[in-house]
């Protein structure tokens, strides 16, 4: 099955510092990239979307500048978090698809805890 | 109109029996329904899912229904284990937004008993 990565599972920063989350599609190619947050006991929320070698699609209310997604490859997408504060705190996911299939495979999420 | 209702919020179940998870939408352009299984702090993990031009589809003990003219869909987990215990979450995705974006429901919190 199709597999995709996320590191660091976890990361504790300070507040006002940049973290960077990575997302690998292991063994398909991630034409499309989603990028998901959860709080506790809630359901996924839709960040924003990113095609390989183009600008990403942000949600609404999502802010490009604080949360800037780079998709450079076909199995590379990051995100980060820039001068995060302890609201930004929450378990980030991501998710990839290729070509023209419907399915989405998720990461295992990275944890992130400012302070 | 993009929004997809989830319920119930949290179901128990005994071990053995049959759990029922119920979603609904009101967007016509979707066309792909998977279901999610999330455990506690991983990622959530494809289930089964369902186009609308079949009314049933079965993998194991999982069975989605689908009703189209009602739009609904649903989950059940047949002879229900306590490893089952887990969130579940429907999904709906629409292929003409071309970039397949999931709508995902609130969520199910199953908890199956010894």
């Amino acid at each position: 099955g199709a597999v995709v990565s996320q590191h660091p599972s976890w990361v504790i920063c300070k507040s006002g510092t940049s973290v960077k989350i990575e997302c690998r599609s292991l063994d398909f190619q991630a034409t499309t990239m989603f990028w998901y947050r959860q709080f506790p006991k809630q359901s996924l929320m839709l960040m924003a979307t990113s095609n390989e070698g183009s600008k990403a699609t942000y949600e609404q209310g999502v802010e490009k500048d604080k949360f800037l997604i780079n998709h450079a490859s076909l199995t590379l997408s990051t995100l980060t978090v820039t001068s995060a504060h302890p609201e930004d705190s929450s378990f980030y996911i991501c998710s990839a698809r290729g070509g023209i299939q419907e399915t989405q495979y998720f990461g295992p999420g990275t944890r992130l805890l400012v302070l | 109109q993009q929004q997809v209702k989830q319920s119930p919020q949290s179901l128990i179940v005994q071990k053995g029996g049959i759990s029922i998870i119920n979603c609904a939408y009101e967007n016509t352009a979707f066309d792909y329904f998977p279901w999610y299984q999330q455990f506690p702090g991983k990622g959530p993990a494809l289930l089964i899912a369902i186009r609308p031009d079949v009314s049933e589809k079965k993998e194991g003990r999982f069975t989605i229904s689908f009703n189209k003219s009602a739009k609904q869909f649903s989950l059940h987990i047949m002879d229900s284990q306590p490893g089952d215990s887990a969130t579940y979450f429907c999904a709906a995705s629409n292929r003409g937004t071309g970039r397949r974006a999931l709508t995902f429901g609130s969520g199910t919190r199953l908890q199956v008993q010894p």
